[in-house]
């Protein structure tokens, strides 16, 4: 069965420099999140977006900016980087509105490190 | 305080086993518990899913959650070096926009 994708999987950026991370959901998956994981963290949840509309803001940095497309794949951007952004983001997708699907399904994350 | 705590571990249990990794949460208004199993450098893989109160079993896993105390549990029979790895537990509620709420994750290890 088809997965969340997420690109690249890897990422190594300089200090203020700009970065985008992409997300691809599970076929007719509605709903993406993203989420930042710290070494030895648990995932921390940014953002979400629901039939290309945001739906749901955690502690995302001003400096990010998310976006979901037209055939609801998702972008973060992130501007300004700083040191402490080193972390896994993970993408999940999931189908809203199903009891029994309504859960979240996990890519396998891009590693940014920030120089 | 987190609105879940989740002892980080490390646990580390022989082959065969039955481990018990719990959570506890604040918040009386989750509804859905999750629990995530986690390979190094990999995302999270969904194990078990359960709504609101009640025991699941899958396999090897069993899922409990007990509302009126504000806790759950994942059960691994018969435990198996691949199951080394770290679990987390996550819970939602309707009215947070379907926002996870990650426990840290219990570091479990199985030797042969």
């Amino acid at each position: 069965a088809a997965g969340v994708i997420q690109s690249p999987r890897h990422l190594i950026k300089e200090k203020r420099e700009t970065a985008t991370l992409k997300c691809y959901p599970i076929p007719r998956h509605d709903t993406v999140y993203w989420y930042q994981q710290g070494p030895g963290q648990d995932p921390q949840f940014l953002i979400s977006f629901y039939e290309k509309m945001q739906s749901d803001k955690g502690s995302i940095p001003d400096r990010f900016s998310a976006q979901q497309f037209s055939d609801y794949h998702s972008e973060l951007n992130m501007s300004s980087l700083e040191l402490g952004d080193s972390a896994l983001y993970f993408c999940a997708s999931s189908l809203v509105g199903t009891a029994t699907t309504d859960t979240q399904y996990f890519g396998p994350g891009t590693r940014l490190t920030v120089l | 305080q987190k609105e879940v705590e989740q002892d980080p571990g490390p646990l580390s249990v022989p082959e065969g086993a039955i481990v018990s990794l719990n959570c506890t949460y604040s918040n009386s208004a989750f509804q859905y518990f999750m629990w995530y199993r986690q390979y190094s450098r990999k995302g999270p893989e969904l194990l078990m899913y359960t709504y609101s109160s009640g025991n699941k079993e899958d396999g090897r896993f069993t899922a409990q959650v007990d509302k009126s105390s504000k806790y759950i549990s994942l059960f691994i029979r018969d435990s198996q070096p691949s199951d080394s790895a770290t679990y987390l537990c996550a819970m939602s509620a309707p009215n947070t926009g379907n926002q996870f709420y990650f426990g840290t994750g219990t570091s479990l290890t199985v030797i042969p």
